[in-house]
């Protein structure tokens, strides 16, 4: 059973700070790893990280995928309060038709 | 968005009634999914389709039922709500051959 999770769980930081999510897997067969921003409404997609591609960047996040240590951080840099949301990994199984999604972090940033 | 609505967006309902989720695409999607997001449960998978009437069961299937009797609708159906189904569902779509799945809006179901 492919497993993801997500640490850590919250996180509280002031603007201008970095932050450093991160999030583990366990798959049977890796294909890619995604990361969603979910604010208070569906999740949006951020980024696609694979085998080929293990690093994204766009604006002040990126994102670096690690296949040694079947991991992958999500880092933003110069926080606004607008990155305030919950960050979700996650996996598609060996017939990429199914996600299966950490339990997020909650990043809340405070003015 | 990827052309992706639900209907309702919001829903208030009494245990023991039916209620049927809709969600509606505009894109041509061929996988569709169903999620359930609870607070300490992160998003669970409830149903999915990969085609017009063929559809499977996720992690949490027991009390719900799904139809899709065409590509851009896929229905979600609770056939006896009761109050552990409280919760935000939102629907997927996937285009055949990738893996980002994309969401609709969500829709909060409070059973009373």
């Amino acid at each position: 059973e492919d497993k993801v999770v997500q640490s850590p769980l919250s996180l509280v930081v002031h603007e201008g700070d970095t932050v450093t999510l991160n999030c583990s897997y366990e798959v049977t067969n890796f294909r890619s790893l995604l990361w969603y921003k979910q604010e208070k409404k569906a999740p949006t997609f951020l980024f696609m990280l694979t085998s080929s591609g293990i690093e994204k960047k766009s604006g002040r996040l990126s994102s670096i995928l690690d296949k040694k240590e079947l991991s992958s951080i999500l880092n933003i840099t110069a926080t606004q309060t607008g990155d305030s949301a919950i960050y979700l990994c996650a996996v598609p199984n060996n017939a990429g038709n199914m996600l299966t999604f950490g339990g997020g972090t909650r990043l809340m940033v405070k003015p | 968005d990827a052309g992706i609505t639900q209907s309702p967006r919001h829903k208030v309902t009494e245990t023991g009634t039916p209620v049927t989720l809709r969600c509606h695409q505009t894109e041509n999607h061929r996988y569709m999914y169903w999620y359930r997001q609870d607070p300490g449960h992160g998003l669970r998978l409830i149903h999915y389709s990969y085609g017009v009437k063929d559809t499977d069961k996720g992690e949490v299937s027991d009390g719900y039922s799904v139809s899709r009797s065409k590509t851009e609708d896929f229905l979600l159906t609770l056939e006896s709500a009761t109050s552990s189904q409280t919760s935000v569902y939102f629907c997927a779509a996937q285009i055949a051959g990738g893996e980002t799945q994309y969401f609709g809006p969500g829709t909060r179901l409070l059973v009373l």
